[in-house]
């Protein structure tokens, strides 16, 4: 596609929920970022893609996120049983090479927890 | 531990005035990377330095980088209201982390 595409842009949850958040890179690119920003705040890594694998899961802040990706392509980042503290806009961005390369983002799926 | 600190947090600034943004890393990289946010928006990339010594500009905007002293720096010249945004710098490590600094929320007024 043209650029990166994320999906929903906007989602609000009650607490307890589990909620998955879709990231459609530009085609062709074999490296795909999760990012979390909170209000205000700087961008915090969570995973990092290269292909399907995950090679940096560092980031993720606990056993109730997870992300996968398939077939190189979209990725999907999953929270479970969703806490007010996960209310966060969370960007996906894309890299032709990976982190040598120049990052695209998404404009973000911005999650709300009630 | 990664850690990449910019300053100042907040620039207020006068139209046609000059000022520099600093980041600073704490581990040894060869690509640094600023990127553009502007309110509710995502990022946009504004320039990508990957040896040291690089020097990039682009209209007002110039981003250099100083892999012995672990230091980029954005400079802006001639400030103009449009460049009103938070600028984000952010450092590759080892592993293709990418480490985004604070951000410097930059205001131009008249």
């Amino acid at each position: 596609g043209a650029g990166v595409s994320q999906s929903p842009s906007n989602k609000v949850t009650e607490k307890g929920k589990d909620v998955e958040l879709r990231c459609d890179p530009i085609s062709g690119h074999t490296a795909l970022y999760w990012y979390r920003q909170s209000l205000g705040q700087g961008l915090e890594f969570l995973i990092y893609f290269q292909g399907n694998s995950a090679p940096d899961k560092s980031g993720l802040p606990s056993d109730r996120f997870s992300a996968e990706r398939t077939g190189g392509s979209v990725s999907t980042l999953t929270i479970q049983r969703t806490q007010q503290e996960d209310s966060a806009v969370y960007l996906c961005a894309s890299s032709l090479t990976g982190m040598a390369g120049e990052l695209f983002f998404g404009e973000g799926s911005r999650l709300t927890v009630l | 531990e990664l850690k990449v600190e910019q300053n100042p947090l907040f620039l207020s600034m006068q139209e046609g005035k000059n000022y520099t943004i600093y980041c600073n890393y704490s581990t040894t990289s060869d690509r640094l990377y600023w990127y553009r946010q502007d309110p509710g928006k995502s990022l946009e990339s504004l320039f990508v330095l990957l040896s040291n010594g690089a020097v990039k500009q682009e209209g007002r905007l110039m981003a250099s980088l100083d892999t012995k002293a672990r230091l980029s720096t954005l400079h802006i010249t001639a400030a103009v209201h449009d460049l009103s945004a938070t600028y984000f710098c952010a450092v590759g490590f080892n592993t293709d982390k990418l480490i985004f600094g604070t951000g410097t929320r930059l205001q131009v007024f008249p």
